[in-house]
Parts: structure tokens; C-alpha cells; sequence
């Protein structure tokens, strides 16, 4: 079945420590996307990507970078920078960007500060 | 004003009665609206897309949207317990080429 792949499920940072988060995608989408959701809050963007070899800072990008090398993979790391990385890392992709087609999501993934 | 805005809730609805959740949004060329259900601990998950104004029916949802009052809804007849989930507005700015997410409306159906 198409969709999107995020791994780890649970991912736990100690300090000055960073950490990279999967995604992967098999629906041939040329856009992806990383948000940032804190309790009781909303979608953040972070970064996103249009197409291979190129993606554009979001909302909040001081601390994260990303790569895009390959379609299916939109990979995001979690830099020491992030002082407060808790929180439920979403990746999204789209059939392209702008799009009028809505944005699918993968199942996410839960940081923790040890 | 919040580019996209939402009653942050919670809304308790009556098993079986209409839910209404509403959104709204400051950019005035908007031309793409979804509506997206996030249960507790989950990832959100599509309910509909609106592109024109006026309803869209899909089964128990129907979303309502009123470019002219920048202004977009989400109707679920019949609630049901399983209904109770928080629910995103999402509006693709074209200004910015991106879509901005609501913080979401906490919805709750009590039996």
C-alpha cells in the first residue's frame, strides 16, 4: 500500500546530542514536509521540499536541517541548536507544492529529552 | 489576527446531534480548504477538501465555505463517540505558497 513511513516511533535526545528522524514516502509525491506539534497546539512547519536536491526553510528552521537526495526520502535532523526539541515531529507529503491537493501525513514521531 | 483561526474548544455535542466547527482565515485569495481529524496521539487524517463556495457533502460531514466572509466550516451529523477527536482547519495561503494549519478545535461527544 502507498503512504508514508516515519521512524522511529519514540526517540529519545540527550543533551548536545543530535538526532535524525525518517521519513519515506512510496506515493511518486514531489513534495514533503516536516511540522512541529507541542500539546494543545497546531502544525509548525519547519522545512519543506518541492522537489529533489532543494527545500526552503518553514516557520521555525533554526536548529533543524534537512536533505532531500532522493524522492521517496526527506530525512530531518534535530540539531544540539534546539534547545527544546520535545515534541511530536510530523512529516507530510504532497503531490506537488503549491498544491490545491491536499497534504498526507505519516503516523509521527515522539522526541523526548533524556 | 492569526492567519487561520479556530475555537480552540473543547465542544461537547449530544450523541446524535450536529456538531459544528468553524474556521477562519485572513488571506483573501485562499483557494484551497481542508478540514483534517487528529485523534489523541495520532497523526492527522483528511476528512474533506473545499475548493468553492458553498457545501460539500461526504457521508456525515459536510464542509461550508464562504470565500466572501473568509470563512469555512465543518458540519458531522449524527454524532458519534468515535467522533471525538480535535479537528484541524488547514488553508493553502497562494501569497505564500503554503498551507497553514489551525490550532485545532477539541471536540467531544458525550453518550
Amino acid at each position: 500500500d502507498g503512504g508514508i513511513t516515519q521512524s522511529p516511533k519514540y526517540l529519545f535526545r540527550k543533551e548536545g546530542q543530535n538526532v535524525t528522524l525518517s521519513c519515506e514516502q512510496n506515493l511518486n509525491h514531489d513534495a514533503m514536509y516536516w511540522y512541529r506539534q507541542d500539546p494543545g497546539q497546531g502544525l509548525r512547519l519547519i522545512y519543506y521540499s518541492q522537489i529533489v536536491n532543494d527545500f526552503q526553510k518553514g516557520d521555525i528552521a533554526e536548529g533543524y536541517s534537512v536533505s532531500r537526495e532522493k524522492k521517496e526520502s526527506f530525512p530531518l535532523t534535530v540539531t544540539s541548536a534546539q534547545k527544546n526539541p520535545t515534541a511530536f515531529y510530523l512529516c507530510a507529503s504532497s503531490i506537488d507544492s503549491p498544491s490545491n491537493q491536499p497534504q498526507h501525513f505519516g503516523d509521527g514521531t515522539r522526541l523526548s529529552i533524556l | 489576527q492569526k492567519e487561520v483561526e479556530q475555537n480552540s474548544g473543547p465542544l461537547s455535542v449530544p450523541e446524535g446531534a450536529i456538531a459544528s466547527l468553524n474556521c477562519t482565515y485572513s488571506d483573501r485569495v485562499s483557494q484551497s480548504f481542508f478540514w483534517y481529524r487528529q485523534y489523541s496521539g495520532k497523526s492527522p487524517e483528511l476528512i474533506m477538501s473545499i475548493y468553492s463556495n458553498g457545501d460539500k457533502e461526504d457521508g456525515r460531514f459536510t464542509a461550508q465555505l464562504n470565500k466572501a466572509s473568509q470563512y469555512v466550516s465543518l458540519l458531522i451529523r449524527d454524532s458519534q463517540p468515535s467522533d471525538s477527536a480535535t479537528y484541524l482547519c488547514a488553508v493553502l495561503y497562494s501569497s505564500a505558497s503554503k498551507i497553514i494549519f489551525g490550532s485545532g478545535t477539541r471536540l467531544s461527544i458525550r453518550p
